[in-house]
C-alpha cells in the first residue's frame, strides 16, 4: 500500500524556536495533504489543506503565519510551527491524497510527529 | 457539520472475542474510513468504504449509506488488535470528519 512518512518522529524544542515537520509520500504523488494535530485522548483536527502548487487552506481558528505550510512538490509537505510555545505541544499528523479518480476518497496517513515545547 | 458518533467509547474484550465497532453519521458522505492508531500514535488506514463491505484478515467493514451506519468487526481478537479504533468520513468536498474513536483493550 501507499507510505506515507513524516520526519522528525519526535522533537523537543525550546519556547520561541522555530520546528519544521516533514509530510513524504514515498511510492505515490499526492496532489493534496493534509495537516491534523492531536491532544492526548482527542480526536484528529484538521488544521490545513495544502495543494501541491498553491497556498494552504486554513481552517477556522488556526493562524497561518503560525503554522506555515508549504507543498512545493508532489512528494513533499512542510509544516513549520514559528515561535513555538508550550500550548503547541501536540501529536501532528499528515495525510495524503493520491493523483488519479480511482482514489481521489483515500487519505494515507503519516505515523505523527510528537512536538513537545519547553 | 457532519456528527460522526462511534459506540462504545471504550471496550474490554477476552482474546478471541468477536468484537463490534459501531460508527453512525449525520449527512450523507462519498466514504467512509476505518482508522487504527496505536499507543505510539501513528494511524493506520484499515479500510476505506463507499458501499457494501470489505474484508481483510480478521477485520471486516461494513457500511449500510440508507441508514449512515458503518461496523467494524474484529474476530478472533487478540491482544495485538489493542489500539484506538476512529471512524472518519468524507462529505462531498476534501476534509474528513472523525469521531471520538473507541478504545479496545484485548486482555489474554
Amino acid at each position: 500500500g501507499a507510505v506515507v512518512s513524516q520526519h522528525p518522529s519526535w522533537v523537543i524544542c525550546k519556547s520561541g524556536t522555530s520546528v519544521k515537520i516533514e509530510c513524504r509520500s514515498l511510492d505515490f504523488q499526492a496532489t493534496t495533504m493534509f495537516w491534523y494535530r492531536q491532544f492526548p485522548k482527542q480526536s484528529l483536527m484538521l488544521m490545513a489543506t495544502s495543494n501541491e502548487g498553491s497556498k494552504a487552506t486554513y481552517e477556522q481558528g488556526v493562524e497561518k503565519d503560525k503554522f506555515l505550510i508549504n507543498h512545493a512538490s508532489l512528494t513533499l509537505s512542510t509544516l513549520t510551527v514559528t515561535s513555538a510555545h508550550p500550548e503547541d505541544s501536540s501529536f501532528y499528523i499528515c495525510s495524503a491524497r493520491a493523483s488519479g479518480a480511482s482514489s481521489y476518497n483515500e487519505q494515507f496517513f503519516g505515523p505523527g510527529t510528537r512536538l513537545t515545547v519547553l | 457539520k457532519n456528527e460522526v458518533e462511534q459506540s462504545p467509547q471504550n471496550l474490554t474484550a477476552q482474546e478471541g472475542e468477536f468484537i463490534t465497532i459501531n460508527c453512525s453519521y449525520s449527512v450523507g458522505i462519498s466514504a467512509l474510513h476505518w482508522l487504527q492508531q496505536h499507543p505510539g500514535g501513528g494511524i493506520v488506514s484499515l479500510f476505506m468504504l463507499s458501499s457494501g463491505k470489505k474484508k481483510h484478515g480478521r477485520l471486516i467493514a461494513t457500511i449500510n449509506i440508507q441508514e449512515k451506519h458503518s461496523s467494524l468487526h474484529i474476530t478472533a481478537s487478540h491482544p495485538r488488535d489493542s489500539a484506538v479504533y476512529i471512524c472518519a468520513v468524507l462529505p462531498s468536498g476534501y476534509a474528513l470528519n472523525f469521531g471520538k474513536g473507541t478504545s479496545l483493550l484485548v486482555t489474554p
